[in-house]
């Protein structure tokens, strides 16, 4: 089973709206991080945001927050007020304690903001 | 300022023939990790380096061999033995803690492309 799961391989939304990219996760181990990397076309990934699994709130930066459902097993990236600049591949991952210091990625949401 | 680099950002193989792909950081981190990206997939773990003098296999470990002689440089060798060898490369790193929070931190990317 893939522990990582993006179903939208591509999203549009219009500039100045809130745009929810979706994520699920499999695991069993009880103790586990969530991240959000962007990557633009130039390739680099850029970490955006991190949730851990006893982390009471959901995990906000700037524009960017995770809306943290752990029952579900989803943790879905939600980037307010979009900008043109946000056009790029978003990427999920997870990281398990028990799995070392590896991270599994999904296979990406590419994003595309339009005036 | 402190960050990854990795060079070349393209690199051309020909048939039989071994290449090496550099990464270096300067963050004082750890840990440090090779994946592999390919067209609409995401990132696939080579190999990865706790501390200096030691590295385990990722998961796509087959025709790829890795050193660890300084903290701050983990360089890939792609050998003729992987066929495939043809994707984006990325190079990552991070403090190295055992924690589900530990974030890893991406350099810009190596292309590699067979010719």
């Amino acid at each position: 089973a893939q522990k990582i799961t993006q179903t939208q391989p591509g999203m549009f939304v219009q500039e100045k709206e809130a745009v929810t990219l979706d994520c699920t996760y499999d695991t069993s181990d009880p103790s586990y991080g969530l991240f959000w990397y962007k990557q633009p076309s130039s390739g680099e990934m850029i970490f955006l945001i991190y949730q851990g699994s006893y982390d009471q709130q959901n995990a906000t930066e700037g524009r960017y927050s995770l809306n943290f459902q752990k029952a579900r097993k989803s943790a879905n990236l939600v980037i307010s007020a979009s900008q043109l600049g946000d056009s790029a591949m978003y990427f999920c991952a997870m990281r398990e304690t028990g799995g070392g210091n590896k991270l599994t990625f999904g296979t990406g949401t590419q994003l595309k903001v339009e005036l | 300022d402190g960050g990854i680099t990795q060079s070349p950002k393209y690199l051309f193989r020909k048939e039989g023939q071994n290449v090496t792909l550099s990464c270096e950081q300067n963050l004082n981190h750890d840990a440090m990790y090779w994946y592999r990206q390919d067209p609409g997939q995401g990132l696939r773990l080579i190999y990865y380096s706790q501390i200096v003098n030691d590295f385990q296999k990722g998961d796509i470990a087959e025709g790829y061999s890795v050193s660890r002689e300084k903290k701050e440089s983990f360089p890939l060798t792609v050998t003729s033995a992987q066929k495939n060898p043809t994707a984006f490369y990325l190079c990552a790193s991070s403090r190295g803690r055992p924690s589900s929070r530990e974030t890893q931190y991406f350099g810009p990317g190596t292309r590699l492309l067979v010719l």
